[in-house]
């Protein structure tokens, strides 16, 4: 079956905090994805990855940066937390094969930031 | 940009109730269209899926046809059940290849509530 693994399920931090969100999917797939789920908004790219090192931004990078060391490891960073940054976080992988860009979704991180 | 609006919610019906959930979009090319579920403390899931004009995805009781015509990929369901209750996101996804990296864009998300 496969998985794509997040670290936290809920995560309390406070302001100006640096705060690491982890990833990890077993599926050996090239593209990681982080997205930022609010109400009434749906899901917002803030980053991606297509390869080992490799980042684009998406469509809210400010306030974040993503690093990828391993093929497998994608993580979002908030190097200094602000309440505004409090939110559901998501994390996905894809495989870039054929046409069909399936993405697969870990549990998600209900981040609050104090 | 490309861009996908579903309609307003929150929806709620009755169990065994038709449902209708309608989404709309607009893109360069010929995207991948998707329908996306949201149970409640969980991640997405991929419901159903289209890649081509005409295609019908299908899944769970679900369905969505991919019209060109209209821009359009509506989901429907003919008895929802208490199960159903969810979040749900219709999304579109450039293809993979070049520079594109297959991204999503996504609706707003649409809940919907199933009473007994």
């Amino acid at each position: 079956d496969v998985k794509v693994t997040q670290s936290s399920r809920y995560l309390v931090k406070r302001t100006g905090e640096k705060v690491f969100l982890e990833c990890v999917q077993d599926m050996d797939h090239e593209n990681m994805f982080w997205y930022r789920q609010d109400p009434g908004l749906g899901l917002r790219l803030i980053y991606f990855s297509y390869d080992v090192k490799m980042k684009e931004k998406g469509d809210i990078p400010e306030g974040y940066s993503v690093s990828r060391e391993k093929k497998e490891r994608f993580s979002l960073i908030l190097e200094s937390a602000s309440t505004n940054q409090t939110s559901m976080y998501l994390c996905a992988s894809s495989s870039p094969s054929g046409r069909i860009n399936e993405q697969f979704f870990g549990p998600g991180t209900r981040l609050t930031v104090l | 940009g490309d861009s996908v609006t579903q309609m307003e919610g929150p929806v709620t019906l009755s169990e065994e109730a038709f449902l209708t959930i309608n989404c709309t979009y607009t893109a360069t090319g010929y995207p991948s269209l998707f329908w996306y579920v949201q149970y409640p403390g969980e991640g997405l899931q991929l419901l159903l899926k289209a890649t081509k004009a005409d295609d019908k995805g299908s899944n769970k009781g679900f369905e969505a046809t991919y019209r060109k015509e209209t821009t359009s990929f509506h989901l429907e369901k003919g008895s929802v059940q208490v199960s159903d209750s969810a979040v749900y996101f219709c999304a579109l996804s450039d293809h993979a290849g070049g520079t594109s990296y297959g991204k999503l864009t996504f609706g707003q998300g649409t809940i919907l509530t199933v009473h007994p």
